[in-house]
């Protein structure tokens, strides 16, 4: 089973300026979620998506921040404008199902991504 | 708002010496309970996980973690540890309203 794909795997921007990631999850997983992990905490949830409809993001800083799924399969998460703060893994994870009987999450690699 | 809390931020044992990592976390509500870890380069895999029955979960390579409810604890433990268990290792918790949140890790170094 191909595990979940992520692009780029690094990438270093100015501030103000904007970035784009992309994440295939695994075929036939309903759910996919995008975490920030900054450097020396565990992974925070951005945003959650069931199928192509959010179902969570109230953690996603929606001024700068924005993600889609179309289709229900590949998603983009964008950041426009950058900031400092914004330095941080940020990982994709898809799941069969968001229901309380789940099998854990499936990580990608990540992107690293380093705002100078 | 649920949280997960882990003690150790930072965790040095020799090979063979018996780990456990704690692992909190505040939600009054039924939970899912998993441990995941990420070896150095790697991306983050799963341990093991508690849904429900028997409150002793095995997991691969002879991890187990045992949650408490009465203490709202889903600590992980190993008797004895190998210098390829070097990573680390996350707690997270999930309720059943499908919110996961993630505590902020635990740093093993095994030392051979």
């Amino acid at each position: 089973e191909a595990g979940v794909a992520q692009s780029p795997r690094y990438k270093i921007i100015e501030k103000r300026q904007s970035v784009a990631f992309w994440c295939n999850p695994i075929s036939g997983h309903a759910t996919l979620y995008w975490y920030q992990q900054i450097l020396g905490q565990g992974p925070k949830l951005l945003i959650q998506f069931q199928n192509n409809g959010v179902v969570d993001d109230s953690q996603l800083p929606k001024d700068r921040f924005s993600a889609e799924r179309l289709k229900g399969v590949d998603s983009t998460l964008k950041i426009q404008p950058a900031k400092l703060e914004d330095s941080a893994v940020y990982l994709c994870a898809s799941s069969l199902g968001a229901g309380q009987i789940d099998y854990g999450y499936t990580f990608g690699s990540g992107t690293r991504l380093t705002v100078v | 708002a649920q949280s997960v809390s882990q003690h150790n931020h930072h965790v040095i044992l020799s090979e063979a010496a018996s780990l456990e990592l704690g692992c909190n976390y505040s939600y009054g509500g039924t939970v899912n309970l998993f441990w995941y870890v990420q070896y150095p380069g790697q991306h983050l895999q799963l341990l093991l996980k508690y849904f429900s029955g028997d409150p002793l979960v095995k997991g691969i390579k002879g991890f187990e973690a045992e949650f408490i409810k009465s203490k709202f604890s889903f600590n992980l433990r190993k008797p004895s540890v190998q210098w390829s268990d070097t990573a680390e290792y996350f707690c997270a918790v999930k309720t059943n309203a499908g919110k996961s949140t993630f505590g902020d890790g635990t740093t093993l170094t095994v030392k051979p």
